[in-house]
Formats: structure tokens, sequence, C-alpha cells
């Protein structure tokens, strides 16, 4: 089983509309999580961090985690086609100096 | 320069050169990382190194050697590299504290082709 899953995609969505990404991880004891965005041909960039149960909103963005179901969930709102790229899941335990990375979700923002 | 730096963005070379990849962070970390990211994998932790010493070794070759001089730069060293090695090698900064884990920030990437 792989320490932090996301669905490949692509995920398609229109213009305007809201884009739903997934992750869940395994490791029960993972307490930081963080959303990457990363365009083609570039190295990720940090969009979110969450560290707490509940949702987080960040303009368009929201994270959402869920502990016990050991799930994490990026919600961008207004999707606009600049928000095409790769979005790559990561988390993190206490007494692990380094995330451990989802494959990422690609985003297709149909204009 | 901000952020964090990394040469060359691209890279050729034989399955007998030696080469290096160098990166510098300007962001005041204490950690920096080597990751390895292949087409349609997840990223892979390569090294950690907090405060120049290393920290984590993620079962990587040996034809990969890390160095780490001070907290602001780190080195990757390669040598006879195989074909499977091709890939983009990113480093990455963190500030590591008691409370909370800190997110990385990424260079740009090296894009290792080998030949």
């Amino acid at each position: 089983q792989k320490e932090v899953e996301q669905n490949s995609g692509p995920l398609s969505v229109p213009e305007g509309a809201i884009a739903s990404l997934n992750c869940t991880y395994s490791d029960r004891g993972s307490q930081s999580f963080f959303w990457y965005r990363q365009y083609s041909g570039k190295s990720p960039e940090l969009i979110m961090s969450i560290y707490s149960n509940g949702d987080k909103e960040d303009g368009r963005f929201t994270a959402q985690l869920n502990k016990a179901s050991q799930y994490v969930s990026l919600l961008i709102r207004d999707s606009q086609p600049s928000d095409s790229a790769t979005y790559l899941c990561a988390a993190s335990r206490e007494g692990r100096r380094a995330l451990t990375f989802g494959s990422g979700t690609r985003l297709q923002v149909q204009p | 320069e901000t952020g964090v730096t990394q040469t060359p963005r691209h890279l050729v070379m034989g399955m007998t050169n030696k080469k290096s990849l160098k990166c510098e962070q300007h962001l005041g970390h204490n950690a920096m990382y080597w990751y390895k990211q292949s087409a349609k994998k997840p990223l892979e932790l390569m090294f950690v190194y907090n405060f120049k010493e290393q920290t984590e070794n993620n079962s990587v070759p040996s034809r990969f050697s890390p160095e780490c001089p001070n907290s602001s730069h780190l080195f990757l060293h390669l040598h006879t590299l195989q074909p499977e090695d091709s890939a983009l090698y990113l480093c990455a900064s963190s500030q590591l504290n008691r409370d909370r884990y800190s997110p990385l920030h990424f260079g740009n990437g090296t894009r290792l082709t080998v030949t």
C-alpha cells in the first residue's frame, strides 16, 4: 500500500467550476499535510498546509483534513485554465524529517 | 538571489562521466534535501541534511554521493550512472523545529539525462 495515494487523473473541469482533489494516507502517525502545485517542467510550489481536522481556506483554495478517515482534500473554487497542473499531496510525521508525496493528480481546466 | 537555486538546469552525461549538481538556499533554513522525480512516479526522497549532518539516506545507490559543506549549500556528486537514473533532481530546504513540520521550498530542479 502506498503511503500517500492520489488518483492520477486527469481530472477535467470546466472553467468556473469547483475542482475537488483527494488524497488518502496510510500512516496514522502523519500530522502535517501539504498541497503542492507543479506545472509541467517546473518544480513543485506550496499552495496550502493543514495541520488539524477541519477546513482551511486561502483565497480560492480550501484544504480539508479528516484524520479519522485519513483523508485530505483540496477544493479549488472558480477554477481557471491557469490552475491546470499536477497537484501533489504530501504528509509528514513526527520524528521523520522529510515529506512523503503522492504521485499527483493532473487537473485540466477547460476554457 | 532569493529562494532555492539549482545548477545546472539541464545535464546530459555518459555512464562513465563524473558530474555534480549544486544547490544553494537563501532562506536561512536549517535542513536541505535531495528528491528524485521520475515520470509518473511520486517524488522520491534521497537524502536529508540537518545542520550539515546527514540524517537520512533513503537506500540510495552509492553512485550518488551527497555533500553538505554548510547549511546553505548542498551538492550531489554523480558517477557511473545508469540510464534509469535519468530524472528531474530536486533540491529543497525547510526550517525544522520541535513544534511543527515546516513545508519544503523547492529549487527549479536539474533535468538529468544519462546516455
